[in-house]
């Protein structure tokens, strides 16, 4: 079946330092789709991609659609410590409900 | 705007018992539904969505069934609760149209004895 590789799992960092982390399949998918997730809360849709090469911010947030349709990136600019919990992308392959998450990537930031 | 809410927030179950999990969601008409479970290692498995009243797809057969009693509820039930049902249950709607793009809510805490 689809899966997604994330990563890092996990990153700890500095206050004012930017963020980079990725998603690859093994398969192509027709959206991505970046979450924010934290403790003891449903996950937060933060940035939606729909077409290869798509290159969306939503603040210090800027995500892209890879143009080979198996990659997703997330960067965050000037991490401040509220951006502190697990990051999920998603990818959905087209068939009606199903969404692909990968593992997540935690982030820590240091003040 | 939508809302969406799950009840209970916490639920601790001894095993065999029953479980239900309550979904609704606010703002909106006809929405697909879905049900997800998150266990400790972080990752987020589809369980069940539905498209409409009455209407499930079931995507891991396991202990868990669910139903669509009105347009805008779905519950998750068991009728004997195993251990390994422990976890963080996750709830989302989409628009019918945009399935793509799904909303959470705040989820249930599930911890079976």
């Amino acid at each position: 079946g689809q899966q997604l590789n994330q990563s890092p799992q996990s990153m700890f960092i500095q206050e004012g330092e930017d963020v980079s982390m990725n998603c690859t399949s093994s398969s192509i998918f027709n959206t991505w789709l970046w979450y924010k997730q934290e403790p003891g809360e449903g996950p937060v849709l933060l940035i939606a991609l729909y077409k290869a090469g798509e290159l969306t911010s939503n603040g210090r947030l800027t995500a892209q659609f890879g143009i080979t349709r198996k990659d997703s990136f997330l960067n965050i600019s000037a991490s401040i410590p509220s951006d502190v919990g697990i990051y999920f992308c998603a990818g959905h392959g087209g068939s009606q409900g199903n969404l692909i998450f990968g593992k997540g990537t935690k982030l820590s930031v240091k003040p | 705007s939508q809302t969406i809410h799950q009840w209970p927030a916490t639920l601790v179950q001894p095993v065999g018992s029953p479980l239900s999990l309550e979904c609704t969601v606010e703002g909106t008409s006809n929405p697909n539904l879905y049900w997800y479970r998150q266990a400790a290692g972080r990752g987020l498995q589809l369980l069940f969505y539905s498209v409409g009243i009455g209407q499930i797809s079931s995507e891991v057969p396991q202990n868990l069934s669910a139903s669509r009693p009105q347009d805008r509820q779905f519950i998750l039930s068991s009728k004997k609760l195993l251990l390994s049902d422990s976890g963080f249950y996750l709830c989302a709607w989409s628009f019918r149209d945009r399935v793509r793009e799904q909303f959470f809510g705040p989820g249930t805490r599930l911890t079976v004895l």
